[in-house]
């Protein structure tokens, strides 16, 4: 169980193109769910934070009209990168925290990652 | 500025050896921790959670220093695929945050 998925697994896009990357709980449902970006040998940083039927969150020095967060569903997250630039070549992953898990000791699950580089 | 720092090593253990890892977080705040698993060119993966009594699983050990604000994790009879990045977590209050993530230590298990 809790499993995420990302689509696409990888993108080679030219500069200034848009590119929708695909968050998905397969098997269960999260009204939140995380945006990170992680660059070679850095850590993962905290994009944004994307709940259902309401507007994202985002994290300082993220823009938010360059990163669209849409979260339609219960089991879909879309972050687009608009206008796409070589610096924002990266690894973006996405997790979700299952809808009505309580207390301290809450898990995110990882989706696998979408490997973007911008020519 | 919530922080959590490790030392990215790499460390490099001969198969078999126990190795330990801490790490420290700045944000007081914080109350859940993890230990994640990243290897190289995927995903991190969750390895253990972080309870304030300590917890073992298997040959990990975690353990939990609110007063001095760290956190550590052991490996026994450490194992080949036990080479990986660790990476140490946080998270706020009611876990509404997005996780914060150490950068990660290197470790490498050599035969």
């Amino acid at each position: 169980g809790a499993v995420v998925s990302q689509h696409p697994s990888w993108v080679i896009c030219k500069s200034g193109t848009s590119v929708k990357i695909e968050c998905r709980s397969l098997d269960f449902q999260a009204t939140t769910m995380f945006w990170y970006r992680q660059f070679p040998k850095q850590s993962l940083m905290l994009m944004a934070t994307s709940n259902e039927g309401s507007k994202a969150t985002y994290e300082q020095g993220v823009e938010k009209d360059k990163f669209l967060i849409n979260h339609a569903s219960l089991t879909l997250s879309t972050l687009t990168v608009t206008s796409a630039h070589p610096e924002d070549s990266s690894f973006y992953i996405c997790s979700a925290r299952p809808r009505g898990l309580a207390g301290t000791y809450n898990e995110q699950f990882f989706g696998p990652g979408t490997r973007l580089t911008v020519l | 500025r919530k922080e959590v720092e490790q030392d990215p090593g790499p460390f490099n253990v001969p198969e078999g050896a126990t190795v330990a890892f801490n790490c420290t977080y700045s944000n007081s705040a914080s109350q859940s921790f993890f230990w994640y698993r990243q290897d190289c060119r995927k995903e991190p993966k969750l390895l253990m959670s972080v309870y304030s009594s300590g917890n073992e699983d298997g040959r990990f050990t975690a353990q939990l220093n609110r007063a001095s604000q760290y956190i550590s994790l052991l490996i026994r009879d450490s194992k080949l695929s036990d080479s990986a990045t660790y990476l140490c977590v946080a998270n706020g209050i009611g876990g509404a945050d997005g996780l914060t993530f150490g950068k990660g230590t290197h470790l490498i298990i050599q035969p």
